[in-house]
Formats: structure tokens, sequence, C-alpha cells
């Protein structure tokens, strides 16, 4: 079955310091990746996406993810964290058997602390 | 540009009502979802739609019913509420057609079934 896991529900981190936040996946083929960010009462916005090329692809905000195909991961990551950047982060990757279809994780909530 | 609207934002409602959620897009997407959020349980698919004239089933469709009679719209009905249908629906649509495209999400709309 093809599915995200993503293994913390919250990270904590102060101001300043790198932040990473987990993801791995299971999908048949090739996998394409995405990050959306979700602040309160907000819907979902799309940060950066992985689909063919460097394994290391820049995206909103200063944000980064790097892809790991014998990992079977793609940890979103930042250098230095911002208290405005605590939120709600999902990681998807694309249904191949319907490719119009995302499948999501369950989310991580950023906390990052002045 | 307003992207994707959905109404109401929020709506109380008694169990065993029928209810239906708007959800409009201006930007010509051929996809369109509707997802449900709860907490711990991140985002789930209820129905979507390739294009217009087209639905199918997602994770969790018990309960509900979509229709895409044209491109724009895609209304999700709940035929007789149950306070387990509790919960933040988003809408969201994408390019489609096997692109690999983000997808673009409304606001949410936060319905509470008593």
């Amino acid at each position: 079955a093809q599915s995200v896991a993503q293994p913390e529900d919250q990270v904590n981190v102060a101001e300043g310091n790198p932040l990473t936040v987990k993801c791995t996946y299971s999908v048949s083929g090739n996998p394409y990746l995405f990050w959306y960010v979700q602040y309160p009462n907000r819907g979902l916005q799309f940060l950066l996406k992985y689909i063919t090329g460097d394994n290391l692809v820049k995206g909103s905000y200063g944000f980064e993810a790097e892809f790991n195909k014998s990992q079977t991961s793609f940890h979103l990551k930042k250098p230095s964290a911002l208290v405005s950047d605590s939120a709600l982060y999902f990681c998807a990757v694309r249904d191949n058997y319907n490719t119009d279809k995302l499948i999501f994780g369950t989310g991580t909530r950023l906390q990052v602390f002045p | 540009i307003a992207g994707i609207t959905q109404a109401p934002t929020s709506q109380i409602l008694a169990a065993g009502r029928r209810m239906t959620l708007r959800c409009t897009q201006d930007m010509r997407h051929n996809a369109m979802y509707w997802y449900r959020q709860d907490l711990g349980l991140g985002l789930r698919l209820i129905h979507y739609s390739n294009t217009a004239g087209t639905t199918g089933k997602g994770e969790v469709p018990d309960g509900y019913s979509v229709s895409r009679a044209n491109t724009d719209d895609f209304p999700l009905t709940l035929a007789s509420a149950v306070p387990s249908q509790t919960s933040v629906y988003f809408c969201a649509s994408s390019r489609g057609q096997g692109n690999t495209g983000e997808l673009f999400f409304g606001e949410g709309s936060r319905l509470t079934v008593l």
C-alpha cells in the first residue's frame, strides 16, 4: 500500500537553530513528494515538491527538503528557524495508481520558541 | 485572485439534517477534492473529481456525496448528518490530468453536528 509516515507529532526548536521535520514514504514506482504547511485556521499551502533531479529541493520561506531514495525519506529542513515558522506541516506522496491524488501524512506540529 | 472559495466557513447542524458544503474555484483546474481534517488523523480524502462530469470515492466516502456538473463547482453533501461527521472540511483543486502540480486548498469549513 502506498503511504506516508510522519513519525513525530510535534517538533520543538529554538529560534535560530536548524530544524528537521521527518517524512518517510512507501509508493509503487517513482515517488512524487510534497510538503505543505498549515497555519492556524487556514488551508494548506504548498511549500515544495520533488519530482526528479537534484535530491535537495528548495521551496518557499527558506525551507528545503532532501530526497533519499535508499532510506525512502523526504525530510523537511531549514537552517535557521523563525518563530513565524510555527505551524502544522504535512508530507504527501502522489498516488501512482491515480496520479491526480495525493496521500497525506498525519502532520507534524512545529513549535519554534523565542 | 480568489482561488478556492468555500462556504460556509462554519456551521452548527442538528443530527439528521441535510447539509451541503459549497466549493468554487476560478483557476479552471481539472481536478477537485474534498478532504476532512481530524486531530491525529491528518487529512483524509472523501471524494474527488478528475474532471467535470466524473467523480470518485476517496478513503472515507460513506455518508457523503458529491457532484461535478461543471469545472468550477464541487459541492459536498451530507444527506443525514451524524456527530462523527464533525470535522473541518477542505476543498482543493489541481490542474490534474496526471500533472505533477500541487494542490490548492480553500480556507476550510468547520462543521459541528450535535
